[in-house]
């Protein structure tokens, strides 16, 4: 089975600039998780979805963030404006159920704003 | 924000020995466990779950919960040069309302496994 695919890998682009992220979870899973891991605060969750509903949000940094999961199968992470202090690498996980069911990572986005 | 603190390392180990790896967590409330293993420059990859007190073995790894002392552990037996990485703990998250199931993950211990 595939496992979580991200894309694009990496991500260089200007300040100011609209960046979008993807993520297609594995088949079957209902949960779907993004989270941005910098040197100094680790992995953070940004926000997650269950059955394509957006659950809890409250690790969105400010507004310029926004995320969509159309359906089972896809889900974006947009920033609008970029800053270059959003550099980062963002991952995307899913699970089959959040909580007791284990969380599977997809490679990451390395994104730099310069 | 419920916590979860690990040593930072980097642990240094010999070929061959144990490697322990501790993680503390705040929340009391906590019922699922895990360890991921993230090399430099890729993605966490879960290695162990645990969700009972006690020990759970798979091959080399160890996961040790004590939910008294909000206390889970990680040895790995045998350690290899391939061992060399950051080590996450993720607790689940119960006491938030709006994500009961969110992970909180420590900041990693690095270990270093000298040939």
């Amino acid at each position: 089975d595939a496992g979580v695919i991200q894309s694009p890998r990496h991500e260089v682009t200007e300040m100011g600039q609209e960046v979008t992220l993807r993520c297609k979870p594995i088949s079957g899973h209902n949960s779907l998780f993004w989270y941005r891991q910098t040197m100094m605060r680790g992995l953070e969750l940004l926000i997650y979805f269950n059955n394509n509903v957006p659950i809890d949000d409250s690790g969105m940094p400010e507004d310029r963030f926004s995320a969509k999961m159309p359906n089972a199968s896809f889900s974006t992470l947009k920033i609008q404006p970029s800053e270059p202090r959003d550099s980062a690498v963002y991952f995307c996980a899913s699970s089959f159920k959040a909580g007791r069911y284990e969380q599977y990572f997809g490679p990451g986005t390395r994104l730099t704003v310069t | 924000q419920k916590e979860v603190e690990q040593n930072s390392g980097p642990l240094s180990v010999p070929e061959g020995a144990i490697a322990s790896l501790n993680c503390t967590y705040s929340d009391r409330g906590s019922q699922s466990f895990f360890w991921y293993r993230q090399y430099s420059g890729k993605s966490p990859e879960l290695i162990m779950s645990i969700y009972s007190n006690g020990d759970k073995e798979d091959g080399r790894f160890t996961a040790q919960l004590n939910k008294a002392s909000q206390y889970v552990s990680l040895l790995i037996r045998d350690s290899q040069p391939s061992d060399s990485a950051t080590y996450l703990c993720a607790v689940n998250n119960p006491s938030n309302s709006n994500s009961g199931y969110a992970l909180n993950f420590g900041k990693g211990t690095s270990l270093l496994v000298t040939p």
